[in-house]
């Protein structure tokens, strides 16, 4: 029940395209669901998060969309640049005295100029 | 030194050396944490201190073995390990008492066991 499972595994795009990783969680206490940027030879850095109360939050070309009775999120990334090459974690925690994040497993993604 | 850091980057390491790795958080955070990251799977959560006591040990092995002598530093010993232990160890850091678990990661620490 604590798994987020994560797909693609790996993802190619054109300059200016768009750039769709999607997650599902089975975990209906999870309250919190962010995603993750790394770098080769960096830790994970915080992209963007989303609370369930909404169904899409949008940073410049960056854009979650949440599901909640699918319990699916996703990550849209929109004008994809050579720069967005990385790997991307989606996560989820709940609050409470938990507060772990679990992680998906990534999708490599690599935008070909 | 800003944001999360982490010594040394890389370690190479026989299976009857003993080292540790060390994190140090800028942030003012009162959690941290140590992850292995290994290919293509997901991060596996090793450890979490909250206010300098550990409260997660996720059935770690117990030839890792960490420290948290203070809410800024965690350290993590390592002693007699195997080769699948191979990975990058990751430290992160957070505020507990804040609304959503916003975690910041270090650069990592790339152990090989030979």
């Amino acid at each position: 029940q604590q798994q987020v499972k994560q797909s693609p595994q790996s993802l190619i795009v054109q300059k200016g395209g768009i750039s769709i990783i999607n997650c599902a969680y089975e975990n209906t206490a999870f309250d919190y669901f962010p995603w993750y940027q790394q770098f080769p030879g960096k830790g994970p850095a915080l992209l963007i998060a989303i609370r369930p109360d909404v169904s899409e939050k949008k940073e410049g070309r960056f854009t979650i969309s949440f599901n909640k009775s699918a319990k699916q999120f996703s990550l849209h990334i929109m004008d994809s640049q050579p720069g967005d090459s990385a790997t991307y974690f989606c996560a989820a925690s709940n609050g409470g005295s938990a507060r772990q994040l679990t992680f998906g497993s990534g999708t490599q993604l690599t935008v070909l100029p | 030194e800003t944001g999360v850091t982490q010594t040394p980057r890389h370690l190479v390491m026989g299976m009857t050396n003993k080292k540790s790795l060390k994190c140090e958080q800028h942030l003012g955070h009162n959690a941290m944490y140590w992850y292995k990251q290994s290919a293509k799977k997901p991060l596996e959560l090793m450890f979490v201190y909250n206010f300098k006591e550990q409260t997660e040990n996720n059935s770690v092995p117990s030839r890792f073995s960490p420290e948290c002598p203070n809410s800024s530093h965690l350290f993590l010993h390592l002693h007699t390990l195997q080769p699948e232990d191979s990975a990058l160890y990751l430290c992160a850091s957070s505020q507990w008492t804040g609304p959503y678990n916003e975690q910041f990661f270090g650069p990592g620490t790339r152990l090989t066991v030979l």
